[in-house]
């Protein structure tokens, strides 16, 4: 079954602080990776998209992972900052066909607190 | 600023009453999709179309239609709101795969209740 798991479900960090976001998933044929964020009452952002051969992507203090082996994905943001309080949602793109198909996961919601 | 935009932004309906949610975007984007985003769930794909004049089904498609007469406009009509379709929508649009890879841009939502 082609399932997206995200963990936490939720976390809470000081302002400055450092943290991880983990993303498992069971897709295949696997396309692309991509997190996107989302605050509150807003459509989602994107953050980073990596495909198969990718490893790391950065954008700005957002840098992404990606194992195509273990078919593992992270999110680590560095220095949070109050703005970053919002769910992340990693979503994986499948290859049927001519069609795409993205597999959303649930997401994690992070507060950032001063 | 370009990008996508979605009218209204909040509606309620009362059951069995019909309505049309807009999208419209001006990235000149072929792809366009309808999720609807519900707390415990993942955004799920109601309708998508792939360019001017064609469209196709989603995960859950029951209950809405769309139609995609221009590259512009994707407007999702509910035809009997039911309270099952109480909901935030989301419209995002996308270049396709052989453009490169790039994420899709939403609308920021309408939020739909219907009573």
């Amino acid at each position: 079954k082609n399932q997206v798991e995200q963990s936490p479900q939720s976390l809470i960090i000081l302002e400055g602080k450092n943290c991880t976001l983990q993303c498992n998933y069971t897709v295949s044929p696997f396309s692309n990776l991509r997190w996107y964020k989302q605050d509150t009452g807003r459509g989602p952002v994107s953050l980073t998209i990596m495909t198969f051969s990718e490893n790391t992507k950065s954008n700005g203090r957002y840098t992404a992972t990606l194992d195509a082996d273990t078919k593992q994905s992270s999110l680590h943001i560095t220095a949070s900052q109050l703005s970053d309080s919002a769910s992340y949602i990693c979503v994986v793109s499948r290859n049927a066909g001519n069609n795409r198909k993205l597999i959303w996961g649930l997401g994690t919601s992070l507060a950032v607190n001063p | 600023n370009a990008g996508v935009t979605q009218t209204p932004k909040f509606q309620v309906l009362k059951t069995g009453q019909s309505m049309t949610l807009q999208c419209a975007q001006d990235m000149n984007h072929e792809y366009m999709s309808w999720y609807r985003q519900d707390p415990g769930m993942g955004l799920r794909l109601i309708h998508y179309s792939v360019g001017a004049g064609i469209t196709d089904q989603g995960e859950v498609p029951n209950g809405y239609n769309v139609s995609r007469s221009t590259t512009e406009d994707f407007p999702l009509r509910l035809l009997s709101a039911a309270p099952s379709q109480t909901s935030v929508y989301f419209c995002a649009s996308s270049y396709p795969p052989n453009r490169g890879q790039r994420g899709y841009t939403f609308g920021s939502g309408t939020r739909l209740t219907v009573v």
